[in-house]
């Protein structure tokens, strides 16, 4: 049982590439997350999704598209990356069964754009 | 939406002194309220939660109460130990239709010194 599995781990793109973060639980959860966490920010919602087909946007949704066309993978893409997105992002997973419970993690993606 | 707000941003004790973490929040929907603890380069892991229709809840050195008239939270952490120092997270969740936003503070770094 991995939980909840983000990749890459580091990456570091020049401004105006793309790229696609993966995010991967294999715990059946229903609700999945991204956040980024920028120094005296916390932690900001990007994007989530209650169910598979399903997406809605968060705090910070500019600048980024997310799919959830498998239950249990959140992507999260980048279209033409920009120095403001320099963070670090992490994807978290929720089962809504048995009403409120736990987000659980992922290990975090360190994302540099020069 | 959801506004979540998070004080003091650093906090410095002696071990074995207490240590109290304030949020309030904006969305009188909001009902449930977890807490983190993010360790240095970890990723936040679920301490404590408590929901609305509770006011005080309890687990050994930590507590959280909740007063939704006021729509503030707090954490307590008794009898402090160096261990405890990391980066303290509250949230709150709203949740109607398919809105289900897991919103965070902006963080508080605790440190404990010996």
């Amino acid at each position: 049982n991995a939980g909840v599995t983000q990749t890459p781990k580091f990456r570091v793109l020049k401004t105006g590439q793309s790229m696609t973060l993966l995010c991967a639980q294999d715990m059946n959860h229903e609700y999945m997350y991204w956040y980024r966490q920028d120094p005296g920010m916390g932690l900001r919602l990007i994007h989530y999704s209650v169910g598979e087909g399903t997406t809605a946007k968060g705090e910070v949704p500019d600048g980024y598209n997310v799919s959830r066309l498998k239950k249990q993978n959140f992507l999260l893409g980048l279209e033409s990356a920009a120095p403001s997105q320099t963070s670090v992002y992490f994807c978290a997973s929720r089962n809504h069964r048995g009403g409120d419970t736990e987000a659980f993690f992922g290990q975090g993606t360190r994302l540099t754009v020069v | 939406g959801e506004n979540v707000e998070q004080h003091p941003s650093t906090l410095s004790v002696q071990e074995g002194d207490s240590a109290v973490i304030k949020c309030t929040y904006s969305d009188s929907a909001s009902n449930y309220f977890p807490w983190y603890k993010q360790e240095l380069g970890k990723r936040p892991q679920l301490i404590i939660d408590i929901r609305s229709n509770v006011g005080e809840k309890k687990d050994q050195r930590i507590a959280v109460t909740l007063n939704k008239t006021a729509k503030h939270f707090s954490l307590h952490i008794t009898e402090t130990q160096p261990e405890d120092s990391a980066v303290y997270f509250c949230a709150a969740r709203a949740q109607y239709g398919g809105y289900n936003k897991l919103i965070f503070g902006a963080g508080t770094r605790l440190a404990v010194h010996p």
